[in-house]
């Protein structure tokens, strides 16, 4: 079964870094593309950015370029989000989701990591 | 604002047909890029529920259907039952911004 786990929620003070994960299994972690969507409380799905863990090629949307850094190590088959500052705008669900080369869809989807930037 | 147009709502009663469009520009849906939609129900991650804008992948009922036509597309769901009740997206890619993009999302309540 391909499976993607994401790491536990988190809460943290404005200004603290943070590095959330995403192991994927069940599936040729390397060729396929790892993608990070951001959902605001009450709000709809965002893209952010995604990964190809083979040769680390990394696309980010316009939005997010910046703002956040996507990364993986494919040793552990395992992606990563990840913010140096964070803000309290930042305060959101954070899911990832595979993207396969020829299979340009999302699925299947991280049960998400609940990010809170709260002083 | 999304560059993919969904309505915020629409409702429908058990056992009744409703359909939720996305609309697109040219340089997204109507450049010719793959149209999918996603299913989120409460509390829970989405899923994909049609790809590539008519295709049901397996343990998705048949009550749910895609279609596309120019800049826009549509998900129509028959047979409405309360399990129904979620959010639904569509998503594509746009070239203008050279990524991939979500619609606002579309709450069904059933009534």
């Amino acid at each position: 079964e391909v499976q993607l786990v994401q790491s536990g929620a988190e809460v943290k003070k404005p200004g603290e870094s943070l590095k959330i994960s995403c192991k994927g299994s069940g599936y040729k972690f390397v060729t396929s593309w790892i993608a990070w969507v951001r959902q605001m409380p009450g709000k709809g799905l965002e893209y952010m950015g995604m990964i190809y863990p083979d040769d680390s090629e990394i696309t980010y949307s316009p939005s997010f370029q910046g703002q956040v850094t996507i990364s993986a190590d494919r040793s552990i088959s395992t992606a990563y989000l990840q913010w140096n500052s964070l803000k309290a705008s930042d305060s959101a669900m954070y899911y990832c989701a595979r993207l396969g080369t020829l299979e340009n869809w999302f699925d299947p989807w991280g049960q998400g990591t609940l990010v809170t930037v709260s002083s | 604002q999304s560059v993919l147009t969904q309505p915020p709502s629409v409702s429908g009663a058990l056992g009744q047909r409703v359909t939720i469009p996305c609309t697109g520009t040219s340089s997204n849906i109507g450049a010719g890029y793959d149209v999918h939609w996603y299913q989120q129900l409460p509390g829970e991650a989405p899923k994909v529920l049609i790809y590539r804008a008519i295709n049901r992948p397996s343990g998705v009922p048949d009550r749910f259907s895609g279609s596309k036509s120019g800049t826009s597309a549509s998900l129509a769901i028959t047979g409405l039952q309360a399990e129904d009740e979620a959010d639904y997206y569509c998503q594509s890619y746009d070239s203008s911004l050279s990524s991939r993009i979500f619609g606002g999302g579309t709450k069904l309540t059933v009534l």
